[in-house]
């Protein structure tokens, strides 16, 4: 059974910095194109960011770039998100996801396994 | 950046009845939509991707359509373990934004 799992999360004040990563298994990480997607307590889904199997393609959300960096480790089959510059509003779980690439349509089409989630929150 | 809209934030229907949900997007996705459920402290699952392609395991009851900016979700026949809350995102160009969300609730 496809598992991801987060880790990392915590309770850390304004300007501070945290590492998530998420451990996957049961599916060959290397071939995938993975994600972080964030939701504040009792609100909806934001995506995050992404990066290709090979790292070459990485895209963030306008309200985290220069702040949060995506990376992967293929060999340790990890997926990170360093947070810097944490903010109170960047309070949420912080899920990570595959992505499901479709034939003739491309590497990266929908959200098909996630995580369970790690919450992270930002409080003085 | 692309805009995603919803509509309705939530309604209550009875079982057995058949519920639409509407995603607009800001501008033309193609069929680069796909729909999410997520019960209360879960994570979300896909239930349509390419906006009418049916993920594997999901009950035949759901089903989407559209194309360009306008889509639906519909559940045919509302079920009990249907009350959640459903968003689309769209993956046609980062950053893939999702809806706001509408929440189902079973009278």
């Amino acid at each position: 059974e496809v598992q991801l799992v987060e880790s990392g999360g915590g309770l850390v004040q304004p300007g501070g910095s945290l590492r998530l990563s998420c451990v996957v298994s049961e599916f060959t990480f290397r071939n995938y194109w993975m994600h972080w997607v964030r939701q504040a307590p009792g609100q909806g889904l934001v995506w995050v960011s992404r990066i290709s199997n090979d790292e070459t393609s990485i895209a963030y959300a306008d309200s985290v770039k220069g702040r949060f960096t995506i990376s992967r480790d293929n060999a340790k089959n990890t997926l990170y998100l360093q947070l810097n510059g944490l903010r109170v509003e960047d309070t949420a779980v912080y899920y990570c996801v595959r992505g499901r690439p479709l034939a003739n349509r491309g590497s990266d089409c929908y959200l098909d396994y996630w995580g369970q989630g790690t919450l992270v929150t930002v409080s003085s | 950046d692309i805009q995603m809209t919803q509509s309705p934030s939530s309604l209550s229907a009875s079982v057995g009845d058949r519920v639409t949900i509407t995603c607009r997007s800001s501008q033309s996705i193609s069929d680069d939509l796909n729909w999410y459920q997520q019960r209360p402290g879960k994570a979300p699952k896909v239930l349509i991707y390419a906006a009418s392609s049916l993920q594997s395991g999901v009950p035949s009851r759901f089903s989407g359509s559209g194309s360009g900016t306008d889509f639906t979700l519909t559940i045919s026949s509302l079920q009990p373990e249907d009350s959640a809350t459903y968003f689309c995102q769209q993956n046609h160009i980062t950053p893939f934004a999702f809806g706001p969300g509408t929440k189902v609730h079973i009278k």
